[in-house]
């Protein structure tokens, strides 16, 4: 049973377009919720999180909204590059840290000019 | 400041055998956890050790066993490979009871 659901699988955006990408959990008792982007041959990197007491957090180009009734949270990439072309996963878990990483299964970003 | 380093890069192994994954944590984590990425796929946990000791556990069977050294550095074993044991293979570190966590590059394994 998957228990964070992420889409599209890919997605492809014209640079300065703004990318979206949308996740779905089921267990209420997530209450941490970070994006990673996962470039070839890398591991994924945190790029921004998001705990359920604010509804949407911004760093740089990155937001992240969270809607907690419907168990949802997004990715915004606003004024997407081509450098931003790689791998996201959105992944929740109880509490920071200690507790394992529930991971989406990855959505394939492609900017283009 | 290094961040985890993993070794092997790469690594082939035929089915049947055994192999011996390794990682050293960011400077000043206390915490590994292993996770394998099928390709396509996104991580998924195997375990997590801290103080030495497996403390949490994902849906691995016992084939996959790990370790953690005195200096924080931690080795993944899998036993008895099977061509689906083929993947990524991911340390990443942490600080306990704290977040977020670092992941290294990964070790791809291949089962022939």
């Amino acid at each position: 049973q998957q228990q964070v659901k992420q889409s599209p699988q890919s997605l492809i955006v014209q640079k300065g377009g703004i990318s979206i990408i949308n996740c779905a959990y089921e267990n209420t008792a997530f209450d941490y919720f970070p994006w990673y982007q996962q470039f070839p041959g890398k591991g994924p990197a945190l790029l921004i999180a998001i705990r359920p007491d604010v509804s949407e957090k911004k760093e740089g180009r990155f937001t992240i909204s969270f809607n907690k009734s419907a168990k949802q949270f997004s990715l915004h990439i606003m004024d997407s590059q081509p450098g931003d072309s790689a791998t996201y996963f959105c992944a929740a878990s109880m509490t920071s840290g200690n507790t394992p990483l529930v991971f989406g299964k990855g959505t394939r970003l492609s900017v283009i000019a | 400041d290094a961040g985890v380093t993993q070794s092997p890069t790469h690594l082939i192994k035929t089915r049947g055998q055994q192999v011996t994954l390794r990682c050293s944590p960011k400077s000043g984590h206390d915490t590994v956890s292993w996770y394998q990425q099928a390709l396509g796929q996104g991580p998924q946990f195997i375990f997590q050790y801290y103080e030495e000791e497996e403390r949490q556990r994902g849906n691995f069977p016992d084939r996959f066993s790990g370790h953690q050294f005195p200096n924080y550095s931690s080795e993944l074993n899998v036993n008895a490979l099977l061509l689906g044991d083929s993947a990524l293979y991911l340390c990443a570190s942490s600080l306990f009871l704290d977040s977020p966590l670092h992941f290294g590059n990964g070790t791809r394994l291949t089962v022939t």
